[in-house]
């Protein structure tokens, strides 16, 4: 069963930092591609990173980029979003998403249950 | 960047019938596209995918169909079960992006 788990959600003031980590188990992790999408409080889906399996790729939203890095660890499975430059409008849940196939698809067969990031001072 | 819109943002239907979401993309993305259901707390789940390939585990009563710009997700014989949001997604290009939603409630 593949397990997707978030942490590092916490509150912070504008202008602040944070680093989110997604622990992954139940599949070959360096074989995925992994991404992260959140979802403001009442409010729909929003795509904003993607990191291939082996890094090369990476992609963001334009609404993070340049504020957020994503980057992985295949050796324990972890990929990790660190954010800087909080703003009020980054409040979401953030959830850790797994491609659906070794080969790219850019949809996801599964989500982590997400982790809150709070911004507001 | 490519932009997603569905139609309509909410629809009020009663358990059989036949509902049909509507999702179009700025541009053509050919098949690549995904559904999604989300219910109220819940974490999204992948419904269909490529369009029209069902995910598996995912009831026969969802199918969908469309390439190109214009997509469309149909739940046949609406179940208590179906009632949450659905989202469209493209997959073709980066940025990916999700559609609004489409309430489905009763």
């Amino acid at each position: 069963e593949v397990l997707l788990v978030e942490s590092g959600g916490d509150s912070v003031q504008p202008g602040g930092s944070l680093r989110l980590s997604c622990a992954a188990a139940g599949f070959i992790f360096r074989d995925y591609e992994m991404n992260w999408v959140r979802q403001a409080p009442g409010k729909g889906l929003e795509w904003i990173s993607h990191v291939s399996s082996g890094s090369r790729t990476i992609a963001y939203a334009d609404s993070v980029k340049g504020r957020f890095t994503v980057s992985r660890d295949n050796a324990k499975n972890y990929v990790y979003l660190q954010m800087e430059s909080l703003r009020a409008e980054d409040t979401a849940i953030y959830y850790c998403v797994k491609d659906q196939n070794m080969v790219t698809t850019n949809w996801f067969d599964s989500w982590g249950q997400g982790t809150l990031v709070t911004v507001s001072s | 960047d490519i932009q997603m819109t569905q139609s309509p943002s909410s629809v009020s239907a009663s358990v059989g019938d036949r509902v049909t979401i509507t999702c179009r993309a700025s541009q053509g993305i050919s098949n690549r596209l995904a559904w999604y259901q989300q219910k109220t707390g819940k974490v999204p789940r992948l419904l269909i995918y490529a369009a029209s390939s069902l995910q598996g585990g995912v009831s026969s009563r969802f199918s969908g169909s469309g390439s190109g710009t214009y997509f469309t997700l149909t739940i046949s014989n609406l179940q208590p079960e179906d009632f949450a949001t659905y989202y469209c997604q493209q997959a073709n290009s980066f940025p990916l992006v999700f559609g609004p939603g489409t309430r489905v409630d009763l």
